[in-house]
């Protein structure tokens, strides 16, 4: 397996635009988080899928992030309107429940 | 709110010393805990896991875990300068929430 894969790697948008953030789990991994990484706050949950349905979404900051998990390949993580507080790298990690956490590469996000 | 904290370093530790690192909870419907290491632009990577109360040894590394003081820990013996990184305590309730790591650099 590829492992998990995020797109893009990197993201520079302006403040006010829609970003969109991408994740295939690895395959029969049933749960799926995503995360968002800064100095300041660390690696925080922002919100995790069981069989694709989203559990708990307490960590999302604010209305304007989203996430979905339409199938089991596939999950995304919106922002809009994006601002530069956005700014961090992203991280999208997958597991069986109780296992070990396996994580993308990430995507930097930078809101300008 | 689920929380997970770690001592918040950084931690700086001589080769060949012994690195110490901990980590408290305050889910105690926890199962599982981690430990991860993050190189400076990486993504987190697993060094070891604990399910059960006591200690777990993989070679230079012991994990600790006292469930009744939800307390978990991680030793790194005869550090070396590769293991200077970022250590990330990871508690799992189905939900493997992070501390916010700590900084270990070790000096040759």
């Amino acid at each position: 397996d590829a492992g998990v894969i995020q797109s893009p790697r990197h993201e520079v948008t302006e403040m006010g635009q829609e970003v969109t953030l991408r994740c295939k789990p690895i395959s029969g991994h049933d749960y799926l988080f995503w995360y968002r990484q800064t100095m300041m706050r660390g690696l925080e949950l922002l919100i995790y899928f069981n069989n694709n349905v989203p559990i708990d979404d307490s960590g999302m900051p604010e209305d304007r992030f989203s996430a979905k998990m339409p199938n089991a390949s596939f999950s995304t993580l919106k922002i809009q309107p994006s601002e530069p507080r956005d700014s961090a790298v992203y991280f999208c990690a997958t597991n069986r429940g109780g296992a070990e956490a396996f994580f993308g590469q990430g995507t930097r996000l930078t809101v300008v | 709110q689920k929380e997970v904290e770690q001592n918040s370093g950084p931690l700086s530790v001589p080769e060949g010393a012994i690195a110490s690192l901990n980590c408290t909870y305050s889910d105690r419907g926890s199962q599982s805990f981690f430990w991860y290491r993050q190189y400076s632009g990486k993504s987190p990577e697993l060094i070891m896991f604990i399910y059960s109360n006591g200690d777990k040894e993989d070679g230079r590394f012991t994990a600790q875990l006292n469930k009744a003081s939800q307390y978990v820990s991680l030793l790194i013996r005869d550090s070396q300068p590769s293991d200077s990184a970022t250590y990330l305590c990871a508690v799992d309730n189905n939900d493997m929430r992070f501390g916010a790591g700590t900084r270990l650099t070790v000096k040759p």
